[in-house]
């Protein structure tokens, strides 16, 4: 099984303050996904990447950016945190080019006061 | 454009008897689908899929789903659950592999099962 590492697991912040999340992975997967889990929204992605300094927004990207410098590490950054980003946050990687299966981190959970 | 909708936010159901997670999608092309479970506190693990073949297939922990093309149904079964079941649980949907495309998730049913 691929490894994915979320970095922080738990983060609690104030509303104004800049966060970055960090996901790594071990095997090389090209593509990786950011989502949060929201109660009664289910997972919604936020943004993606197809490979170092590429970049896609998802269906909820507004306030959040992502950077890939490097294949193994996807970062996602709140420039700004407000609190409706109050969520957990996934990473995740294509696990099969073809199907689009996916494996998913642990999950970061951050809280905006 | 690909959406997903699990009919049921919350199925509650006594240990040992059978359950069915319902889960209809929308798609005008030929789609991947996949069930994926969470554990509380947990990541999304995945259950089971169909890619192609036998519309009926199995995956961990005894259950089972039956895919419905003329329905677009993809529903998730269980003969007689454990406690140890109680989870949420995701229906997704894939057109394949075309750039970028992500998995479409439902938004979760939550699986209580009590003694």
């Amino acid at each position: 099984d691929a490894g994915i590492t979320q970095s922080p697991r738990h983060k609690v912040t104030e509303t104004g303050t800049p966060v970055t999340l960090r996901c790594h992975q071990t095997e090389n997967h090209r593509y990786m996904y950011w989502y949060r889990q929201d109660p009664g929204h289910g997972l919604r992605l936020i943004h993606y990447s197809y490979g170092v300094k590429d970049t896609d927004k998802g269906e909820v990207s507004d306030g959040y950016s992502v950077s890939r410098s490097k294949t193994e590490d996807f970062l996602l950054t709140l420039e700004s945190a407000t609190s409706s980003q109050t969520s957990v946050y996934f990473c995740a990687i294509r696990q099969n080019l073809y199907t689009g299966e996916l494996f998913f981190g642990e999950g970061s959970r951050l809280t905006v006061l | 454009a690909q959406s997903v909708t699990q009919l049921d936010s919350q199925v509650p159901v006594f240990e040992e008897a059978p359950v069915e997670l319902r889960c209809n999608y929308s798609s005008s092309v030929s789609v991947y689908l996949f069930w994926y479970v969470q554990y509380p506190n947990q990541g999304l693990q995945l259950l089971l899929k169909y890619l192609s073949g036998s519309t009926l297939v199995k995956g961990i922990n005894g259950f089972e789903a039956e895919f419905n093309k003329s329905q677009t149904s993809f529903h998730l079964r269980k003969p007689s659950v454990h406690i140890s079941d109680t989870a949420e649980y995701f229906c997704a949907v894939s057109e394949g592999n075309q750039a970028g495309t992500a998995l479409i998730f439902g938004k979760g049913t939550t699986l209580s099962v009590s003694s």
